[in-house]
């Protein structure tokens, strides 16, 4: 199965841009989400096939895939997206479900 | 509006079964397209996906712990229900479930979570 690798951590500073990375092999081949997680709740979905936006999240978050990497990124960064935040990717219906390693970001 | 609920026992000992109840509204797993999960997330680490059941019953599992997993669901109830054989301490965890349509574009994806339930296994 697939293992997807991610920075321990980032830290940015408000009104930067933070850049989370997912890294796995043939990742373009497959569609990649991202998840937030703040501390003490469920994860919530922030981006689903690569970079759609489901309703209510911002457009300072977007996301891109290409090669092994997939990339989530968070513009104007706000205290309030200080969080855990996960990829994860399906390989169709035959396949699995994989979470990466997690990456937290904190708002200096 | 999709909710989900996860409930179950706080406490497990070591060789014990845990059985986890799913109770969901806002959606039918009768409905086509429709599936949902369970997740778990020991403390401090990622989360890890366990199992999933569709509309149709198909089922998949965690190659790593499909011995020991049984997903099944209970449409009359709005319920999928998670047993998960031969506990060890080292399964202690937050426990989530989770809603996916694979007729949707978020396929693939799990865009509705349950607040999750924690499972500590210790004797």
């Amino acid at each position: 199965s697939s293992v997807l690798t991610q920075a321990p951590s980032v830290s940015v500073a408000p009104g930067e841009t933070a850049t989370i990375t997912c890294g796995g092999k043939n990742i373009e081949r497959k569609s990649v989400h991202w998840y937030q997680q703040k501390a003490g709740q469920a994860p919530m979905l922030v981006i689903y096939h690569d970079s759609d936006r489901p309703s209510g999240i911002p457009e300072r978050f977007s996301g891109s895939n290409s090669g092994n990497t997939a990339t989530l990124t968070i513009s104007r960064v706000e205290a309030g997206d200080e969080a855990d935040y996960y990829c994860q990717v399906w390989g169709g219906t035959s396949e699995h479900y994989v979470f990466g390693t997690g990456t937290k970001v904190t708002v200096l | 509006q999709i909710t989900l609920k996860e409930s179950g026992p706080s406490l497990v000992k070591p060789t014990q079964t845990l059985t986890l109840t799913c109770t969901f509204s806002g959606f039918s797993l009768t409905t086509n397209g429709v599936a949902v999960a369970w997740i778990r997330q020991p403390p401090g680490k990622a989360l890890e996906w366990l199992a999933l059941i569709y509309w149709d019953d198909d089922k998949r599992y965690s190659p790593s712990l499909k011995s020991r997993l049984t997903i099944i669901k209970d449409t009359s109830k709005n319920q999928v229900v998670l047993t998960m054989t031969d506990m060890d301490p080292v399964d202690t965890a937050t426990y989530y479930c989770a809603h996916e349509n694979v007729e949707m574009p978020t396929i693939g994806a799990f865009d509705i979570w349950g607040r999750g339930t924690r499972v500590n296994v210790s004797s």
